[in-house]
C-alpha cells in the first residue's frame, strides 16, 4: 500500500535561511508526487507537482526514486512562507491522493 | 479564477442524525472527490466519483456514507447516522481529468461536529 511520511511536525527557521521540508514515500510503481500548501484559514492549494519540474514561489522539489524522496526546498525563507505543507502521492489507479501528516513551517525574523 | 465551494462552513449535529455536506466543483471538471481530516491527523481519501458513479472508495466510506450529483453543479456527501468519530473537516475536490498527474482543486472544507 502507498504511504507518505513527513517526519517533521514543525520546522522553525529564520527569515533568509534555507528551508528543506522532508517527504518520503512508499510505493512500488511509478509515483506522481505533489506538494500542497495551506496558509492560515485558507484552503489546500497546489504548490507544485513533480511532473512539471517547476519552481513556484522559489520552492523546488526533486523526485529521487532511489531514496523514495520528494523533499521541498527553498534557498531563502520568507515570512509569507509560514504555512502547513503537505506532501501527497497519487498512484494513478483511481487518482486518489495519499497525504502525509504535514509539516508546519514557521519563518521568524 | 474558478474555485470549489462548500457549504456549510460549519455543521453541528447530534449523534445519529443525518447530515448532507454540499460542494460545487469547478464547472468544467469531471472528477470529484471527498477527503476528510480528523483534528490533528492527516487528510484521508474517502471517495472518488466520475460519470455519476463511484470510482473508488476507502475503507472509511462504509454504508453510512453516500455521494450524489443531484444536478449539474452540486456534489453531495451524506452521512446517514452520524457518530462521534465522524467529527472532522471534510474537503471536496475536483479535477478536470482523472489522470494521476492532474491537479486536484480543493474547497475550503466543512467542519462537522457531532455531539
Amino acid at each position: 500500500a502507498q504511504r507518505v511520511t513527513q517526519p517533521e511536525k514543525l520546522l522553525s527557521v529564520f527569515k533568509g535561511a534555507p528551508v528543506e521540508l522532508k517527504c518520503n514515500y512508499s510505493y512500488s510503481g511509478s509515483p506522481e508526487l505533489f506538494w500542497y500548501v495551506q496558509y492560515s484559514r485558507q484552503r489546500l492549494q497546489l504548490l507544485l507537482r513533480h511532473i512539471s519540474r517547476e519552481s513556484i514561489k522559489g520552492f523546488t522539489a526533486d523526485l529521487n526514486k532511489g531514496e523514495t524522496s520528494f523533499h521541498l526546498k527553498k534557498p531563502f525563507a520568507q515570512e509569507e512562507d509560514s504555512a502547513m505543507y503537505y506532501c501527497a502521492l497519487n498512484t494513478g489507479t483511481a487518482s486518489k491522493l495519499t497525504f502525509g501528516t504535514g509539516t508546519r513551517l514557521q519563518v521568524t525574523l | 479564477e474558478p474555485e470549489v465551494t462548500q457549504t456549510p462552513s460549519h455543521q453541528v449535529t447530534q449523534m445519529g442524525q443525518e447530515v448532507i455536506l454540499r460542494c460545487v466543483p469547478i464547472s468544467n471538471h469531471l472528477y470529484f472527490y471527498w477527503y476528510r481530516q480528523i483534528l490533528g491527523q492527516k487528510v484521508e481519501f474517502l471517495v472518488s466519483f466520475y460519470n455519476n458513479e463511484i470510482s473508488e472508495k476507502s475503507e472509511i466510506f462504509d454504508d453510512q456514507f453516500s455521494v450524489e450529483r443531484p444536478d449539474g453543479s452540486n456534489f453531495t456527501l451524506k452521512i446517514r447516522s452520524t457518530k462521534l468519530e465522524d467529527s472532522a473537516m471534510y474537503f471536496c475536490a475536483s479535477s478536470d481529468a482523472g489522470a494521476s498527474t492532474d491537479t486536484q482543486y480543493f474547497g475550503p472544507g466543512t467542519r462537522l461536529t457531532v455531539l
